[in-house]
């Protein structure tokens, strides 16, 4: 187990909706990554949130959106919700952006039905 | 363009033996590499990792190498056991320009265990 916990584990909306996911990151680590994954597909990178700011990014549309609070936790909220964004919607924690390692652990992940 | 890719999508070997699992980088500035497992179900699982600096890795039962000539990163598994059945992927550490880290997926590799 990572500690990285993500809920709900699954979730069915219809087009048009929205939606928020929701990640307790792992003792200890300050920085939050998401990523979508489609099926048979690899893990792509959304974004990130370090000290509550985003960090970083990837080839995702202004719809996506997230938060992080306080205490680190996170948010991943998905506006007017496309058939495509059905996906396993993952949330990745590490002790620190910047670091020259830098270990991301995953939680199991929210599956999204978009119908 | 950059991409990390893997050779072979799905893998079959007997228990007992060693598994080889390969994967290409494209990206010859890239300088962190890592491995994850990923069984049905759930998130993406760190194995082992790898610097540019390095040529090979050891862990407990895993062995990664990385030849940057030719740009190509392999898992070695010994004595192949059924709990091992999973989808494998490689992942590049890339910088953000915020100051972060992402990982780039490849298409993973589905290792199944026959007894």
């Amino acid at each position: 187990e990572t500690g990285v916990t993500q809920s709900p584990t699954h979730l069915i909306k219809t087009r048009g909706q929205q939606v928020t996911l929701r990640c307790s990151s792992q003792s200890g680590h300050n920085t939050v990554s998401w990523y979508q994954q489609a099926l048979g597909q690899g893990p792509q990178f959304i974004f990130q949130y370090y000290r509550e700011e985003e960090n970083g990014r990837g080839n995702f549309p202004p719809r996506f959106s997230g938060l992080q609070f306080p205490n680190y936790s996170s948010e991943l909220n998905v506006n007017a919700l496309e058939l495509d964004d059905s996906a396993l919607y993952l949330c990745a924690s590490s002790l620190n952006p910047r670091g020259a390692k830098n270990i991301q652990y995953f939680g199991a992940g929210t599956r999204l039905s978009v119908l | 363009g950059e991409s990390v890719g893997l050779h072979l999508p799905t893998l079959s070997v007997q228990e007992g033996d060693n598994s080889i699992i390969n994967c290409a980088y494209s990206n010859s500035a890239s300088d962190y590499f890592i491995w994850y497992k990923q069984e049905s179900g759930k998130g993406p699982q760190f194995i082992i990792d790898i610097r540019s600096n390095m040529d090979k890795r050891q862990g407990q039962r895993v062995t990664v190498l990385l030849n940057k000539t030719v740009k190509h990163l392999s898992l070695q598994i010994a004595a192949t056991q059924p709990g091992d059945s999973a989808v494998y992927f490689c992942a590049e550490n890339k910088g953000l320009t915020g100051g972060g880290n992402k990982l780039t997926f490849g298409t993973g590799t589905q290792l199944k265990v026959e007894l």
